[in-house]
């Protein structure tokens, strides 16, 4: 099993459509939580960072984190052809710096 | 501020060759991460360099290493090239006031084309 798991999509939706992405994970020892937004082209940028479980949100953006499911969420409210990209979800352990990423979703949001 | 800058952005070997990359994280960043972006795979996490130290390597076979210099930039060499090394090859740093959250800022990639 890996450690984080993240359906590639890819996913089309219209403009301004609530866009659901979610990621499984197997490691308990993950306590910080990331979402990561690549564009074309481009490295990855953080999008939200969450730590422990709950919820955090952000302008359009909400990300959702459940470690008794070791579950995590990112919502994207009245999404826009710019959101148009490759989101990856990103976590590690405390005192270990280094991110584990799943392998991304494709999202296109159309006009 | 600069950003992660990586160097060169193409680069076309083939089979057996070398290939360097090179990195400069941002300024007042120690921690230097390289990770492989192949099709289809996601993010494979490769090297953690921290104050000119390994500090953690992926899952990969010996003949890719690195180093970091004692100004935090780093290289990252590939030996004897295969076909399936094609991937953009993705620097990231971290530390400073960044250091608490951990957050690690990619550079744009250095794309490595085996043929």
């Amino acid at each position: 099993q890996k450690e984080v798991e993240q359906d590639p999509g890819p996913l089309s939706v219209p403009e301004g459509a609530i866009v659901s992405l979610n990621c499984t994970y197997s490691n308990s020892a993950f306590q910080y939580f990331m979402w990561y937004r690549q564009y074309s082209r481009k490295g990855p940028e953080l999008l939200m960072y969450t730590y422990s479980s709950g919820n955090k949100e952000d302008g359009r953006f909400t990300a959702q984190v459940d470690k008794s499911s070791k579950y995590i969420s990112l919502f994207i409210r009245d999404s826009q052809p710019s959101d148009s990209a490759t989101y990856l979800c990103a976590m590690r352990g405390g005192s270990n710096y280094k991110l584990t990423f799943g392998k991304g979703t494709l999202l296109t949001v159309n006009p | 501020e600069a950003g992660v800058t990586q160097s060169p952005t193409h680069l076309i070997k083939t089979r057996g060759q070398q290939a360097t990359l090179r990195c400069s994280p941002i300024s007042g960043h120690t921690s230097v991460y390289w990770y492989q972006q192949a099709l289809g795979l996601g993010l494979q996490f490769l090297l953690w360099y921290d104050e000119g130290e390994e500090r953690n390597r992926g899952n990969f076979p010996p003949r890719f290493s690195g180093r970091q210099f004692p100004n935090y930039s780093s290289e990252l060499n590939v030996n004897a090239l295969e076909l399936e090394d094609s991937a953009l090859y993705l620097c990231a740093s971290s530390g400073g006031q960044d250091a608490n959250t951990g957050e690690l800022f990619f550079g744009e990639g250095s794309r490595l084309t085996v043929l």
